[in-house]
This record gives C-alpha cells, structure tokens and sequence, in this order.
C-alpha cells in the first residue's frame, strides 16, 4: 500500500507567517491528494481536493500544489483561527491513506 | 441541507457487539461514496473502508479487514459499521463521511462522529 508521509509533525509560527506543510506519498497518485484542517474537540473540514482546488467557502490564504508523489499546503498568512493539525490523504485508490498530521500553533 | 446524522455515543464491554449507523440527507446517495475514519483519543485520522451504496461494493483497509463490517439499507440511505466481538482498543470517535463517485472531489461532509468506548 502507498503510505503518505507529512513533514513537519509540528511546526510554531507568528501571526502573519507563511507557513507550508509537506505531503510525500510513497508512489505517484497523480493530483488524488486532499487537504484537511481539524481544530480541537471538533470534526474534520476539507480545505483542499485533487491537489489545488480550494474548497468553497475555505479562505484564499490557502492553497495547495504538487502532484504524483510531492505535494503542499501553504498557509499564506497565519491567523489565530488557524490553529488546529492538518491532514493530507490520498484518494486515487483504496485504501485512501490520511498522513500523520501536522500540527500548527502560533509563537 | 446535506447532512450526515451518526447515531449517539455507546459504551459496551469487550466482546460485546456493536452496530452504528450514517444517516445521509439533502442528497442522493447513489451518487456517493461513504467512508467510515477512525480516530482514537488524541491520535491522528485513520481510513477505515468505503461502501457504494449503489451496489454495497465495499473496500476495507488492510487494519479492519476481518475486524468490522460495512453496510448500507439504501431504503432508508443509512450506512452502518458494526463489530462482532469489541476490544478495548476500539474506543475510540467513528466519522463517516461522503465523497462523490464521480470527479475527484474529496470527503465534503462529515457527520459528527460517534464515540465508542469499550470497558469491563
């Protein structure tokens, strides 16, 4: 099975950095790469699919690129509200394998 | 509205057995896959398997194969997971959760996950 690799596993950052975390999967998956915020106690959101595509109502500080085995998620600038871990998980084929987590707090 | 609706937390002793279900609503079903994450406390996502209720063809994770069954009454567009025989290392937030079967677009909705504990 491909398995999915984030780095960094936590990373601490100012308000108003920008901010990029790092998805390798172990094969190449074409663009089948979404993104996921998941704040404390709460469900997880989708932010990204098929690499680069924001979803609706996700705000423009972030976007996504890469594709086959590389692939990111930038925060442009970093809000308080950003605080949460970040998932990446690939969708080309079962099983759709979700990364580690990153997660993200403010200096 | 879309919704996903997951039936209420359960506490059960191992070995016991164990079905919660999805309720989907606002859309059609057919036109989704629903994927069933696990998340134990303070740990990260893990996918657990898909279902298609269009035809039930279902896909489990090599971890669960053999450890849960997914199911789906599209009579009443309701998927369900379910456990035979619990151990304590199943407590943990069970999520199903959409994503069309067509496109590449990813899981968009969420239901609100169910807590499962297990304990003697």
């Amino acid at each position: 099975d491909i398995q999915m690799t984030q780095s960094p596993s936590s990373l601490s950052a100012s308000i108003g950095d920008r901010i990029t975390i790092t998805c390798r999967a172990s094969q190449g998956i074409s663009n089948y790469l979404a993104w996921f915020q998941q704040k404390p106690g709460t469900v997880p959101k989708l932010l990204i699919f098929a690499a680069s595509t924001l979803q609706s109502g996700v705000p423009s500080r972030f976007s996504g690129s890469g594709s086959e085995t590389d692939f990111t998620l930038t925060i442009s600038s970093l809000q308080p509200e950003d605080v949460a871990t970040y998932y990446c998980q690939k969708y080309n084929s079962a099983p759709w394998t979700f990364g580690q987590g990153t997660k993200v707090e403010i200096k | 509205e879309v919704q996903l609706v997951q039936s209420g937390a359960e506490v059960r002793k191992p070995g016991e057995s164990l079905k919660i279900s999805c309720k989907g609503s606002g859309y059609s079903l057919t036109n989704y896959w629903i994927v069933w994450v696990r998340q134990v406390p303070e740990k990260g996502l893990e996918w657990m398997g898909i279902i298609y209720p269009g035809d039930s063809d279902t896909r489990y994770s090599p971890s669960f194969q053999g450890q849960v069954t997914m199911s789906v009454d599209k009579s009443i567009s309701t998927a369900y997971l379910q456990w035979s025989s619990l151990k304590a290392s199943d407590t943990a937030v069970y999520y199903c959760a959409r994503r069309s079967y067509f496109g590449s677009g990813g899981l968009d909705v969420w239901g609100l996950g169910t807590t499962v504990i297990v304990s003697s």
